[in-house]
């Protein structure tokens, strides 16, 4: 099964309404990223959290982590048409050295469809 | 500008044909990764490298190959593809803060479409 889930599976909103997605995953992590996707494209990165962090922001894009939940959140505020993609988690382990396995594990996404 | 590239973009072929899947990146990236994205499976990773002459298995490598000759270029090739190998390739790469490989902030390539009749 996969280390990352998203939920939901699928969301509809209007314009200017938050969307809230979810990731949760199994395994302890080191870091967890959020990527976008726009149709059949390649994906681009939005923001990474470290195991250390619960918070953090970019622009519209607010980030939480529970490792005690093992879950994570990603909220866009404000949307807009041109947020509408897929968006996925991806969870990432260090070794005792500390440093990465190189082994990156993504979610099945939610696919966020803002309507003008 | 900084790019991953991939080609081909689309290929379509016939069970047992081997063929590859280039992909080159400029960034000077120490990690370069593959992964297949098929429909209700998300992304999953086919065969990562730390860094030159060095590559893993991801979690599903079977039926395909690697190989990380040159820092830039991390090609995927399948010896004898079959049907279940359909599907959306992405190649990717990132940066080694200090010189330690790492899959933070992943630059994806714009993906090949296969397809194997």
């Amino acid at each position: 099964s996969q280390q990352g889930e998203e939920d939901p599976q699928a969301l509809s909103i209007q314009e200017g309404e938050n969307a809230t997605m979810n990731c949760s995953y199994k395994t302890s992590i080191n870091n967890l990223q959020w990527y976008r996707q726009n149709s059949g494209r390649g994906l681009v990165h939005l923001i990474l959290i470290r195991s250390n962090e619960r918070e953090k922001h970019s622009g519209r894009l607010r980030v939480t982590l529970d490792t005690s939940k093992k879950s994570s959140s990603l909220l866009i505020t404000a949307s807009r048409a041109a947020d509408t993609a897929s968006y996925f988690c991806a969870t990432d382990t260090f070794n005792a050295g500390g440093t990465s396995y190189g082994k990156l594990t993504f979610g099945q996404g939610t696919i966020l469809t803002v309507h003008p | 500008e900084a790019q991953v590239t991939q080609n081909p973009r689309y290929l379509i072929t016939v069970t047992g044909k081997k063929l590859t899947v280039t992909c080159s990146q400029n960034m000077n990236h120490e990690y370069m990764s593959w992964y297949r994205q098929d429909p209700g499976l998300g992304l999953r990773q086919i065969y990562y490298s730390m860094n030159v002459e060095v590559t893993d298995k991801g979690d599903v490598p079977e039926g395909y190959k690697v190989s990380r000759k040159e820092k830039r270029n991390f090609p995927l090739i399948l010896e004898s593809p079959s049907p279940n190998q359909t599907s959306l390739y992405f190649c990717a790469s990132s940066f080694a803060p200090g010189g330690v490989p790492s899959t933070d902030t992943q630059y994806f390539g714009p993906g090949t479409r296969l397809t194997v009749l």
